[in-house]
């Protein structure tokens, strides 16, 4: 079955600082892959996905993902960090072909410090 | 759009005891999620229909877990008796074709607390 691996339950980043989290999916094909984002009490919202032969995909509020084969990654970034920023990250995976499931990873809470 | 809509938002109940939930989806999705999500865990898809036909129900505990979705809109959740193990988040989502490339919709949850 698929999964993905997140590296580091709690990243601290200073407020304009680089943002990177991390993420590695268990697989021999490329699946889907995305990263999702939760605010404390609030559900899920997606951030952006990779579905295709673009390997650097770019998502909503200034985040990107780069898909690397080499490295089974598919890490989470944006250039400055915001107090808006401060939220949880969720990694997941799917398989392609049918109504295959997403799996999530275990989360990164991302604390920004002003 | 409206989006995906939960209710209650929060539940205490006592172990033994059965709890429903209620999702709306938005409107003309064809497929709705149920996920649980206990503290610090990532989402556990729990069952997942295409319009009123389960397509996945592979990690539901269908011995106190049961899930509808009649005329293929709204779903309920419930469990019946609840376990302390069941405390939780619990989370809808839709989809608009089925197809995760387009991802998911979530709503904002249900607590469950079982004491």
């Amino acid at each position: 079955a698929q999964s993905v691996t997140q590296l580091g339950s709690h990243v601290s980043v200073s407020e304009g600082a680089l943002v990177l989290l991390r993420c590695n999916y268990s697989s021999s094909v490329p699946p889907y892959l995305f990263w999702y984002v939760q605010y404390p009490n609030q559900g899920l919202q997606l951030l952006l996905k990779y579905t295709s032969a673009a390997t650097l995909v770019k998502g909503i509020n200034g985040f990107e993902a780069e898909f690397k084969k080499s490295e089974t990654s598919f890490h989470l970034t944006k250039p400055s960090a915001h107090m808006s920023d401060a939220a949880e990250y969720f990694c997941a995976v799917s398989d392609r072909g049918g109504y295959q499931k997403v799996t999530f990873g275990t989360g990164t809470k991302l604390q920004v410090i002003p | 759009e409206a989006g995906v809509a939960q209710s209650p938002r929060y539940k205490i109940i006592e172990k033994r005891q059965s709890v429903a939930f209620w999702c709306n989806p938005i409107s003309g999705h064809a497929t709705l999620y149920w996920y649980q999500q206990i503290l610090g865990q990532g989402p556990k898809l729990l069952i997942q229909f295409q319009n009123n036909g389960v397509v996945d129900d592979s990690q539901l505990p269908k011995d106190r877990f049961s899930a509808e979705r009649l005329k293929g809109v709204d779903s309920t959740l419930k469990i019946q008796p609840a376990k302390l193990e069941d405390s939780a988040v619990y989370l809808c989502a839709s989809s608009l074709r089925g197809d995760r490339a387009y991802g998911y919709t979530f709503g904002s949850g249900t607590r469950l607390t079982v004491v």
